[in-house]
């Protein structure tokens, strides 16, 4: 099946730094891959679309210059939360889309984890 | 707007006891409804997709049914190993790529 992998699986960083986050489909092609966060017991919130060789599309409410999505070949995108600070804090989770039959199935990472302290 | 609403929020079973989960869905032509299940830290799985009202699918214990407004999850005598947070999403005609999750149904089955 569609494999999806992200790294790191776990970060820890000092309010302020910057942190990168990859996104790899490992056995196929995703020229679309997104990033969710999820709080706690809650839903996934989608955060962005990310496209293949263009500019990511953003959802409302989200800040573009606070995450850049970097999406620079069809098996990778990255997701680097700027400056962060504690309330960025959360479950960051990619997935890719697969066609399969008539709907556009997303396979989605592991998640990593992001503690700023 | 496409919307997505599961029911219940959270189920508690007795090992053996089968029952269904339930996913209302509003959509602007439907593309596909997924089944995702996910534990606890980690990312969702995938489970199923359905295309059109009538169909069904089944895996293990779980099989997914679809109508023109919802979609059940019926699980047949899980076991503790199916305790899990199973998500229902839609996607539409147009929102390219994009899909509507809902909020989930939490399930914790006792042995």
């Amino acid at each position: 099946g569609a494999v999806v992998s992200q790294h790191p699986s776990r970060v820890i960083c000092k309010s302020g730094t910057s942190v990168k986050i990859e996104c790899r489909s490992l056995d196929f092609q995703a020229t679309t891959m997104f990033w969710y966060r999820q709080f706690p017991k809650q839903s996934l919130m989608l955060m962005a679309t990310s496209n293949e060789g263009s500019k990511a599309t953003y959802e409302q409410g989200v800040e573009k210059d606070k995450f850049l999505i970097n999406h620079a070949s069809l098996t990778l995108s990255t997701l680097t939360v700027t400056s962060a600070h504690p309330e960025d804090s959360s479950f960051y989770i990619c997935s890719a889309h697969h066609q399969g039959g008539g709907a556009h199935e997303q396979f989605f990472g592991p998640g990593t984890r992001l503690t700023v302290l | 707007e496409d919307q997505v609403t599961q029911s219940p929020e959270a189920l508690r079973l007795q090992e053996g006891e089968s029952s269904s989960l339930n996913c209302s869905y509003t959509v602007s032509g439907l593309r596909g409804l997924f089944w995702y299940r996910q534990d606890p830290g980690k990312g969702p799985e995938f489970l199923f997709t359905l295309y059109s009202a009538g169909e069904e699918k089944e895996k293990e214990r779980l099989k997914a049914t679809l109508t023109k407004k919802e979609s059940f999850l019926h699980i047949t005598a899980p076991k503790p190993e199916d305790s899990a947070t199973y998500l229902c999403a839609v996607q539409g005609y147009s929102s390219a790529s994009k899909i509507i999750f809902g909020s989930g149904t939490r399930l914790s089955i006792r042995p």
